[in-house]
């Protein structure tokens, strides 16, 4: 069975960083693209970035782009996102999900002082 | 302001049947397949739909998909209490170079 599941989540003040990580198994990690995909508090999901099964290709929202960094380990099946100049919209569960079809239970990512 | 558009509430009543409609534009749900994802109170979201009408395995025939030019539409027969959930759309859009989803749909079993 696929798993899929994300650490690294807690608070963090306004302009701090942050490095989740998601454990994959079940599955051969490395032929597929992964995503992290966030939601607020009460509110939708929004994308947040993309990785190619290699590493090449990386995907980011206009949102995050520039201040958030995604990267895999595909020796250790994990899936990373270092998140850096964190803004209070920020605050979200982050989840990582192997090609929008599985997905993990989520870490929560709070910003605040 | 989501991409995709959904109405933010839906409801029925026991046995009843739902449509929850989901539409965008040309550069994604034109274009591209869409997936549904069913998310129940405090839990991650899961596959109910994908390539606009598949169901995953485990997933009930009473739920379906339709696609229709720009719009898509997810239908549930035989409402249960336990399909009380939020519902999404979403699909790759070209523009944007990335997946988009629509606001959610609160789906109340009266």
């Amino acid at each position: 069975d696929v798993q899929l599941v994300e650490s690294g989540g807690g608070l963090v003040q306004p302009g701090g960083s942050l490095k989740l990580s998601c454990a994959a198994s079940g599955f051969t990690f490395s032929s597929y693209t992964m995503q992290w995909v966030r939601q607020a508090p009460g509110k939708g999901l929004e994308f947040v970035s993309a990785i190619s099964g290699n590493g090449d290709d990386t995907y980011y929202a206009n949102s995050v782009r520039g201040r958030f960094t995604i990267s895999r380990d595909n020796s250790k099946n994990t899936l990373y996102l270092q998140m850096g100049s964190l803004r209070a919209e920020d605050m979200a569960i982050y989840y990582c999900a192997r090609e929008l079809r599985d997905w993990g239970q989520g870490t929560l990512v709070t910003v605040s002082s | 302001q989501s991409v995709l558009t959904q109405p933010p509430s839906a409801s029925g009543t026991p046995g009843q049947r739902v449509t929850i409609s989901c539409s965008g534009s040309s550069s994604n749900i034109g274009k591209n397949s869409v997936n549904w994802y069913q998310q129940l109170p405090g839990t991650a979201p899961k596959l109910l739909i994908y390539s606009n009408y598949q169901r995953p395995s485990g997933v009930p025939d009473r739920f379906s998909g339709s696609k229709s030019g720009t719009s898509v539409s997810l239908a549930i027969s035989g409402l249960q209490s336990e399909d009380e959930a939020d519902y999404y759309c979403a699909a790759w859009d070209d523009s944007l170079d990335g997946p988009v989803f629509g606001g959610g749909t609160k789906l109340t079993v009266l």
